[in-house]
């Protein structure tokens, strides 16, 4: 079954660029139908959907975050990225990849990856 | 943007007991609302889309029910490890995500 592991940095300096990658594996992203979204959950609070990637490069943001996100697609490598740039400590969350299936929800999620913004 | 509400925020229940949480919606989503439990340190799992169908292997236990605005997740008979945090998700439109539930053991 198709499974997704983010991966990346764990801490990253206020004002820089936070990277993380989301691997697919037991399926392809190519493949369509999917979409592929990166969704994070700051400590002890609830979930924030921050975007959206389809596997031909179209992208879908959450307006709050819309100017500091980039989410873009390998397929070759079956990998989305997520960039969010000029972190502050308010960025320090875990960050979680899921397949978004159109009109069902967010199937699977990666176990998610805590990334602490502090210098 | 379509606000989802949930109620309670917190429930604190018994094992064996029956609970229901409320999602409403600010406008009609027909049956497009999915629900979802996260227990510490997991990632969210899917429990019931389309408003009422279980995904493959969660209990009977858990059903959903409602359209257009209203809609309820009951668990008609707790287990230890129904104990977690419940997020209800409406697929209109986003950003998608309600605020959360936590379920307590009382």
């Amino acid at each position: 079954q198709v499974q997704l592991q983010e991966s990346g940095p764990g801490l990253v300096k206020p004002s820089q660029t936070l990277s993380l990658t989301c691997t697919v594996s037991g399926g392809s992203i190519s493949s369509g139908g999917y979409y592929w979204s990166w969704i994070r959950q700051h400590p002890g609070k609830g979930l924030e959907w921050i975007g959206y990637i389809y596997y031909s490069g179209s992208t879908y943001y959450n307006p709050s975050l819309k100017s500091r996100v980039t989410i873009s697609v390998d397929t070759s490598k079956n990998q989305f990225s997520l960039k969010l740039s000029s972190v502050t400590a308010a960025d320090t969350a875990v960050y979680y990849c899921a397949r978004d299936i159109p009109g069902l929800g967010f199937d699977p999620w990666g176990q998610g990856t805590l990334v602490t913004v502090s210098s | 943007d379509i606000q989802l509400t949930q109620s309670p925020s917190f429930l604190s229940a018994s094992v064996g007991d029956r609970v229901t949480i409320t999602c409403r919606a600010s406008q009609g989503i027909s049956s497009y609302l999915a629900w979802y439990q996260q227990k510490p340190g997991k990632a969210p799992k899917l429990l019931i889309y389309a408003a009422s169908t279980l995904q493959s292997g969660v209990p009977s236990r858990f059903s959903g029910s409602g359209s257009g605005t209203e809609f309820t997740l009951t668990i008609s008979s707790l287990q230890p490890e129904d104990f977690a945090t419940y997020y209800c998700q409406q697929l209109n439109s986003y950003p998608p995500f309600g605020q959360g539930t936590k379920l307590e053991i009382k």
